[in-house]
């Protein structure tokens, strides 16, 4: 199994303002991936990061606004840009193990104000 | 593309009582499917998954059949219990499973 911890849990910020997302595995994985969820919504992904290369980004989504870093095996932070309140959301990390299981942090429960 | 749509929450239960909730699914190719849980301030847990089709994933009491005919894979527990209360997400995968498309959540809540 893997245990991921997401930090912050929760933020309340300011609309222009950014906020960083970090997501860190017990173990070594090629690859996370990041979703959100915005209220009432579906988890929809929004990139694959892959240590030492850059993130792949599902339509919709740009680097610009949700640039990405993956600077090791074990760790990766997303990074919500120029913040407006539409960018009010949970955002998850996740990672799949051996192409088993998919497991997730306990998400980041963002507010723009 | 793909997508996965199941039933409107809350489903809100007394303890003991039946549960079904609904997911139907599109997908182009022959995808693996789940149910996912997620309790509250938790992050999501796979409850149950079934790779092909006639396949029944099962854990907890809880019950899904890969139903291909008509692309549905349906949670069921015969009895409920108050701390079944969680979001349920139905989802499938069909790149390997790296990468997964989720339904909308259904929210249960069962009350003693």
């Amino acid at each position: 199994s893997a245990v991921i911890s997401q930090k912050p849990s929760r933020d309340i910020c300011q609309r222009g303002t950014s906020l960083t997302i970090q997501c860190q595995v017990d173990s070594q994985v090629t690859m996370m991936f990041w979703y959100r969820q915005q209220p009432g919504q579906s988890l929809t992904l929004i990139a694959t990061a892959n240590q030492g290369s850059e993130a792949t980004y599902e339509s919709g989504f740009v680097i610009d606004k949700f640039p990405i870093s993956r600077p090791n095996l074990t760790f990766s932070t997303l990074t919500v840009s120029n913040m407006s309140p539409e960018d009010s959301s949970i955002y998850l990390c996740s990672v799949v193990l051996a192409r088993t299981e998919a497991f997730f942090g306990q998400g980041t429960r963002l507010t723009v104000v | 593309g793909d997508s996965v749509t199941q039933m409107e929450g809350p489903v809100t239960l007394s303890e003991e009582a039946c549960l079904t909730i609904n997911c139907t699914y599109t997908a182009t190719g022959y995808p693996s499917l789940f149910w996912y849980v997620q309790y509250p301030g938790e992050g999501l847990q796979l409850l149950l998954k079934a790779t092909k089709a006639d396949d029944k994933g099962s854990n907890k009491g809880f019950e899904a059949t890969y139903r291909k005919e008509t692309t549905s894979f349906h949670l069921e527990k015969g009895s409920v219990q108050v701390s079944d209360s969680a979001v349920y997400f139905c989802a499938l995968s069909e790149q390997g499973y790296s990468t997964l498309t989720f339904g909308k959540g259904t929210m249960l809540l069962v009350s003693p």
